[in-house]
């Protein structure tokens, strides 16, 4: 399976724009781009995904390179609920179920 | 969406003993997993549950030491036998619905094994 490199954590203020980094370079052209959090003491809850465009939702922008080589999970304007960790995950397909979790980012929020 | 319960949500058991967990979801849905996540790691999946067969292990699990249930498309159980020390983690079931585009994957809210 393709691996995912983030950074281990992340500061951000609240109400400032937060940017992501997931690095995917053996990322294959099937590879669907998939976004986790897992709040403290809960289950992860699915954010956004993409394949090749930039996506968009409620939650969050997934902004992805034109090489497919990396992605940008950005939060437009982070609270203190934002507070979490963060996985980039590849998913082949987009529809397997066995999501493989690397280490994630763990972001904190700063009032 | 689906929501999706443990019980129980938390127990201390002694080394040795075994533990049934259950997974409970409020709509019927295709596929199950269990994850587990050790202290201060990331989730690892133990296998799949599949509804009326035998559960399809990853590498690492085996049925023995893990063994699921999943008797309907609403429910399954995982159990941890012999437990020792290094069971402690938290365990979480997710699913994936059958009218999503199986991009979007649910979990509970775990279960907290501590085994003393």
């Amino acid at each position: 399976d393709a691996k995912t490199t983030q950074p281990n954590s992340m500061e951000s203020n609240e109400e400032e724009p937060v940017h992501l980094p997931c690095n995917h370079s053996t990322i294959s052209g099937t590879d669907y781009i998939h976004w986790y959090r897992q709040l403290p003491s809960q289950g992860p809850e699915y954010v956004i995904h993409g394949l090749t465009s930039n996506v968009n939702n409620r939650m969050a922008s997934l902004a992805i390179a034109e090489d497919r080589k990396s992605s940008t999970l950005i939060l437009h304007r982070a609270t203190l609920r934002d507070a979490a960790v963060y996985y980039c995950i590849l998913n082949y397909g987009g529809s397997q179920g066995n999501l493989i979790f690397g280490k994630g980012t763990k972001l904190s929020v700063k009032p | 969406s689906a929501v999706i319960s443990q019980k129980p949500s938390r127990d201390i058991c002694q080394r040795g003993t075994s533990l049934t967990i259950q997974c409970q979801v409020d709509s019927q849905v295709t596929m199950m997993f269990w994850y587990r996540q050790q202290p201060g790691q990331s989730l690892t999946l133990i296998a799949t549950a599949n509804q009326g067969s035998e559960a399809t292990y990853e590498s690492g699990f085996v049925i023995d030491k893990f063994p699921i249930s999943r008797p309907n498309l609403t429910f399954s159980t995982l159990t941890v036998s012999n437990m020792s020390p290094e069971d402690s983690s938290i365990y979480l079931c997710s699913v994936i619905p059958p009218a999503g585009e199986h991009y979007e994957q649910y979990f509970g809210p775990g279960t907290r094994l501590t085994v003393t």
